[in-house]
């Protein structure tokens, strides 16, 4: 049981490159999240999926698409990349209130 | 909106003594859980503890312990004979009972350093 796994760890993009991160959970949980974390900062949401095909937006959705065509992924998209994105991205799952997350994605957009 | 805040940003401790780590949040909502993760060096967030609001009863887990203050809206996590890999950031993290996939609320979080 590997619980809510991530990748890549670690990712430099160009400005404007585009890239999916992806995230892969065993748990059966119907809920998922994505995050990112800003240096000095708490997470903040960006996308969230209640099920297979089911998204809505988080907080701070701009920049970003999600898909769920599974239960077990999860995948953000960033289309045009920009320095503001510059972040840790977390995913994350649940079934209950309980939220269980990844190891982190460090992406630099320079 | 809610909000969640923790007014310390560094706090630091003896090895083997006893802190606590302030949070305060803002909600309309009277039915909510509240948690701490812990963050290490290595970035996971790690589920420290967690309440909820409808439980009059403190949560506590091993050393961990927390004073929730419904009323004042208070949520302070005492962490006692502190150790060594207690050191990480810790985020309170606030979220509604709606039943559906509502994401988590993050303060800014706390450094603890653990002095030996």
């Amino acid at each position: 049981n590997a619980g809510v796994t991530q990748t890549p760890k670690f990712r430099i993009l160009k400005i404007g490159q585009s890239m999916t991160l992806q995230c892969t959970q065993d748990m059966n949980h119907n809920y998922m999240y994505w995050y990112r974390q800003d240096p000095g900062m708490g997470l903040k949401l960006i996308y969230y999926s209640v099920g297979a095909g089911i998204t809505d937006k988080g907080e701070v959705p701009n920049g970003y698409n999600v898909s769920r065509s599974t239960t077990e992924d999860f995948p953000l998209r960033l289309e045009l990349a920009a320095p503001s994105q510059t972040s840790v991205y977390f995913c994350a799952s649940s079934r209950g209130y309980t939220q269980y997350f990844g190891p982190g994605t460090r992406l630099t957009v320079l | 909106a809610q909000t969640v805040t923790q007014s310390q940003p560094e706090m630091s401790v003896q090895e083997a003594e006893t802190v606590t780590l302030s949070c305060t949040y803002d909600t309309s909502e009277s039915d909510y859980y509240l948690f701490w993760y812990k963050q290490p060096p290595s970035r996971q967030m790690i589920l420290v503890i967690r309440q909820e609001a409808y439980k009059q009863q403190n949560a506590t887990e091993n050393r961990f312990s927390v004073n929730f203050q419904k009323a004042a809206k208070s949520f302070s996590l005492k962490i006692s004979d502190s150790q060594l890999g207690d050191a990480a950031m810790y985020f309170c993290a606030y979220r509604p009972s709606g039943g559906g996939a509502d994401g988590l609320t993050f303060g800014k979080g706390t450094h603890l350093i653990i002095q030996p």
